[in-house]
């Protein structure tokens, strides 16, 4: 396997269910990422993990729970979600470079993603 | 306000021809990176190209090009030979120098290819 792996590709979940998304990423980097990808809506940022560490949360409700076991896993574990979370949910790593300049090319590549259908 | 705004939310363009996606920006930092990249109908964003606001050069891929114009606030994407393969979602991006990993997206634009 190289690059970012993404699992399932598919979920289809009742609100009441409880499922998680795995992802990772063979490519030996340090940062990882959660993002979501709704319909008319650009990509929306919802977590960040640096050596396995949460550096970021952007004001994700608490259906969504990220777990990272280590730098090269990522998980989002869901729970009594909502029909408006349907969405496409990528996950991205990055080397983590920097700082100063090379933190900002610090690339991010991403998984296939994992299409989420909450009835 | 936006940060990054793509005003084409589609586009043709003739196999073998050049198009450009045009993207604008807005920031108050000096040093920044924009970034472009391809969402087959696959889903998997595909990163194209990276320019630092600090590069004097335009940053050049292959095919890939950017028309970066700092005062303007714009990094457009220049796709060179487009072929039937190149038929995707496009998204421009961007990092701020805040310390912050966060990449900003714009809305993107679905490009596309006619044989």
């Amino acid at each position: 396997e190289t690059g970012v792996t993404q699992t399932p590709r598919h979920l289809v979940m009742g609100m009441t269910n409880k499922k998680s998304l795995k992802c990772e990423q063979h490519l030996g980097h340090n940062a990882m990422y959660w993002y979501k990808q709704s319909a008319k809506k650009p990509l929306e940022l919802m977590f960040v993990y640096n050596f396995k560490e949460q550096t970021e949360n952007n004001s994700v409700p608490s259906r969504f729970s990220p777990e990272c076991p280590n730098s090269s896993h990522l998980f989002l574990h869901l729970h009594t979600l909502q029909p408006e979370d349907s969405a496409l949910y990528l996950c991205a790593s990055s080397q983590l470079t920097g700082p100063g300049r090379e933190a900002l090319t610090d690339t991010q590549y991403f998984g296939p993603g994992t299409r989420l259908t909450v009835l | 306000a936006q940060k990054i705004t793509q005003t084409q939310p589609g586009m043709f363009v003739q196999e073998k021809e050049a198009v450009t996606l045009d993207c604008t920006y807005d920031t108050s930092d000096q040093s920044y990176g924009l970034f472009w990249y391809k969402q087959p109908s696959s889903g998997e964003m595909i990163f194209l190209i990276y320019q630092g606001s600090y590069d004097e050069q335009n940053a050049t891929e292959g095919r890939y090009s950017l028309n970066f114009q700092k005062a303007r606030k714009s990094a457009n994407l220049v796709i060179s030979a487009s072929q039937l393969g190149d038929s995707a979602m496009y998204f421009c991006a961007m990092r701020e120098d805040t310390g912050r990993r966060a990449l900003t997206f714009g809305s993107g634009t679905r490009l596309q290819v006619q044989p």
